[in-house]
């Protein structure tokens, strides 16, 4: 089946920093992936759209230049937080679809600012 | 708009049945997803329905869909402690490849 790697589970960094996360489709083509923060109370909030080749579509209310998302390749997409904060501590998950209506998550990253 | 909702929490016996219940209420919806989340992991698809489906059952799962209503409904017979975990439904738009958009999720608590 559909396999997603996200990279890292899990990381620390100190606050005024920036973070990389992964996401690569390791058996298919990835037309669209998408961004999603998971939140304590467990609601996954989408953060945005990227398709291969273009910029990304954010959701409203989070800030492009914070999250950039780079989606290169038809099997990779980044998401980088910059200088991170403490509140930007959270579980970040990556989806992508081949553009039917199968989706597949990664692992998450969990991201903690110290 | 979009929204979906769920109950937050479900407490069962292992071996009996579990019901977790959803609404949706975008009328466009073409595929309504449940997906399992373990701690610490991210979602892992336990089975879908296309919008002109009534029912569908695989394994232990039985998902129920009611159109008119706006209503999901996952049964999971023969609940074991393996079950335990955040139970999502999801929503995705009558446009392939959109994203989908989420229940807050149903914490299922499964004892012995």
């Amino acid at each position: 089946g559909a396999v997603v790697s996200q990279h890292p589970s899990r990381v620390i960094c100190k606050s005024g920093t920036s973070v990389k996360i992964e996401c690569r489709s390791l058996d298919f083509q990835a037309t669209t992936m998408f961004w999603y923060r998971q939140f304590p109370k467990k609601s996954l909030m989408l953060m945005a759209t990227s398709n291969e080749g273009s910029k990304a579509t954010y959701e409203q209310g989070v800030e492009k230049d914070k999250f950039l998302i780079n989606h290169a390749s038809l099997t990779l997409s980044t998401l980088t937080v910059t200088s991170a904060h403490p509140e930007d501590s959270s579980f970040y998950i990556c989806s992508a679809t081949a553009g039917n209506y199968g989706y597949t998550f990664g692992s998450g990253t969990r991201l903690t600012v110290v | 708009g979009e929204d979906v909702e769920q109950s937050l929490f479900l407490s069962v016996r292992e071996g009996d049945s579990s019901v977790i219940n959803c609404t949706y209420t975008d009328s466009s919806s073409t595929y309504l997803y449940w997906y399992k989340q373990e701690p610490g992991a991210g979602l892992q698809l336990l089975t879908y329905i296309f919008s002109n489906m009534d029912m569908k059952q695989d394994q232990r799962l039985t998902v129920l869909l009611n159109k008119k209503d706006k209503h999901l409904s996952l049964r999971i017979a023969d609940t074991q402690t393996g079950d335990s975990a955040i139970y999502f439904c999801a929503e995705s738009r009558d446009q392939a490849g959109t994203a989908l958009i989420f229940g807050k999720g149903t914490t299922l608590s499964v004892s012995s």
